[in-house]
């Protein structure tokens, strides 16, 4: 069964400390990764999409990584803006394109 | 570009109404949306997906006489919760694929609120 988990649920970090952010995932032919930042009460806004093993992509503070397993969302020198949920999912390679998501990870970061 | 707009943002009706969302793709051609539910402090629940000239399908367990889903075009799906029950508040979140790319990530809508009385 396609699966999708990410660790920890919740996450505070003081303003400057570096953490990252697991994406663990079981799917028959990942087609592609997508990590999203949720804000509360707004709709997910797109982060990165990566496609294969030892793909990385970043952007600002940001850096996804992917392994054959796992994604990790490397969040460098944190600020508190960058406080949010932030939502992996997986495209399996069913021939759809749906999304499998994984629960996300509340993170907050304070001054 | 890929930005997804969704109208009302929020909504309050009494119950046994019913109530239409609308997703727009302003900037490109949507061959392929979604229409997700989400409760809060939890993931995106995927209800439906819905192609443009063709019929939705549904998710189990999502009943499709009650979610009413319509995508007229390449820009527009709609959304109708019929005869509407406090059960049905929530927060309802659209997305799109953007129809030449084939890397299809998904670009979401702000969301709407909806509130059953």
């Amino acid at each position: 069964e396609d699966q999708v988990t990410q660790s920890p649920e919740a996450l505070r970090l003081q303003e400057g400390e570096s953490s990252s952010l697991n994406c663990s995932y079981t799917v028959s032919g990942l087609r592609g990764l997508f990590w999203y930042r949720q804000d509360p009460g707004k709709g997910p806004e797109f982060l990165f999409t990566l496609y294969s093993a030892g793909e990385e992509k970043e952007k600002e503070r940001l850096k996804a990584t992917l392994t054959k397993k796992e994604s990790f969302l490397h969040i460098t020198a944190p600020k508190p803006e960058d406080s949010a949920t932030y939502l992996c999912a997986v495209g399996p390679g069913s021939g759809t394109y749906k999304y499998i998501f994984g629960t996300g990870t509340r993170l907050k970061v304070l001054a | 570009g890929a930005v997804v707009s969704q109208h009302p943002s929020w909504v309050i009706c009494k119950s046994g109404t019913s109530v239409k969302i609308e997703c727009r793709s302003l900037d490109f051609q949507a061959t392929t949306m979604f229409w997700y539910r989400q409760f809060p402090k939890q993931s995106l629940m995927l209800m439906a997906t819905s192609n443009e000239g063709s019929k939705a399908t549904y998710e189990q367990g999502v009943e499709k006489d009650k979610f009413l889903i319509n995508h007229a075009s390449l820009t527009l799906s709609t959304l109708t919760v019929t005869s509407a029950h406090p059960e049905d508040s929530s927060f309802y979140i659209c997305s799109a694929r953007d129809r030449p790319s084939e890397y299809y990530e998904q670009y979401f809508g702000p969301g709407t609120r909806l509130t059953v009385t």
